[in-house]
């Protein structure tokens, strides 16, 4: 999900259930995918990648899904727990060079216990 | 203990005034980084470096300066030219400037309060 302005979009899921945030990219050039996770107040963390030339990549408790026929990426975390409650966006690659990572606005992901 | 540092974590000026933030890295990467974000929106890029010496402007670079004499330092100067300056700043470093498909590591952030 990608939003401008203010709100961002928002997904409340309870504690236990899976979630799915998703994102759209924009450029079919992109060639590498980021999921970073984003606690108040605090820095970017890695989740986790995926090149363009794979449709799915699975870590711990998280997967990522790539469908480039759609420009849509998503990421799909289990047994979603409260300390999952963050904002959730994701960046693209595209091509080579120093400045060639552009990010989403994200999506807030809140868990109710 | 590798990683970003950023300080202060919060920083309160008056308006009119220079200042800098720190950012520091020790994962020897070529690349460095900083951001601004403001609430609710995603990471606008300032200013980047890929190697000591040099750095580009990004999308919102005007009333911003950097420098970097230091592989492991990037500096900001966020200078009274900046008209809203009150903003989370953000500083990343990519281990490989030259190539694509590497994943940026961020500080932990400075809240940057001008009044």
């Amino acid at each position: 999900g990608e939003s401008v302005g203010l709100h961002l979009p928002t997904l409340s899921v309870q504690e236990g259930d899976n979630s799915i945030i998703n994102c759209a990219y924009s450029n079919s050039a992109s060639d590498y995918f980021i999921w970073y996770k984003q606690e108040s107040g605090k820095g970017p963390q890695f989740i986790i990648d995926i090149r363009s030339n794979m449709d799915k990549r699975q870590g711990q408790r998280v997967t990522v899904l790539l469908n480039k026929t759609v420009k849509h990426l998503s990421l799909q975390i289990a047994a979603t727990q409260p300390g999952d409650s963050a904002v959730y966006f994701c960046a693209e690659n595209i091509g080579t060079g120093a400045n060639n990572l552009f990010f989403g606005t994200g999506t807030r992901l809140t868990v109710i216990p | 203990d590798g990683g970003i540092t950023q300080s202060p974590k919060y920083l309160f000026r008056k308006e009119g005034q220079n200042v800098t933030l720190s950012c520091e890295q020790n994962l020897n990467h070529d690349a460095m980084y900083w951001y601004r974000q403001d609430p609710g929106q995603g990471l606008r890029l300032i200013y980047y470096s890929q190697i000591v010496n040099d750095f580009q402007k990004g999308d919102i670079a005007e009333g911003y300066s950097v420098s970097r004499e230091k592989k492991e330092s990037f500096p900001l100067t966020v200078t009274s030219a900046q008209k809203n300056p009150t903003a989370f700043y953000l500083c990343a470093s990519r281990r490989d400037a030259g190539q694509g498909g590497y994943e940026q590591y961020f500080g932990p952030g400075t809240r940057l309060t001008v009044t």
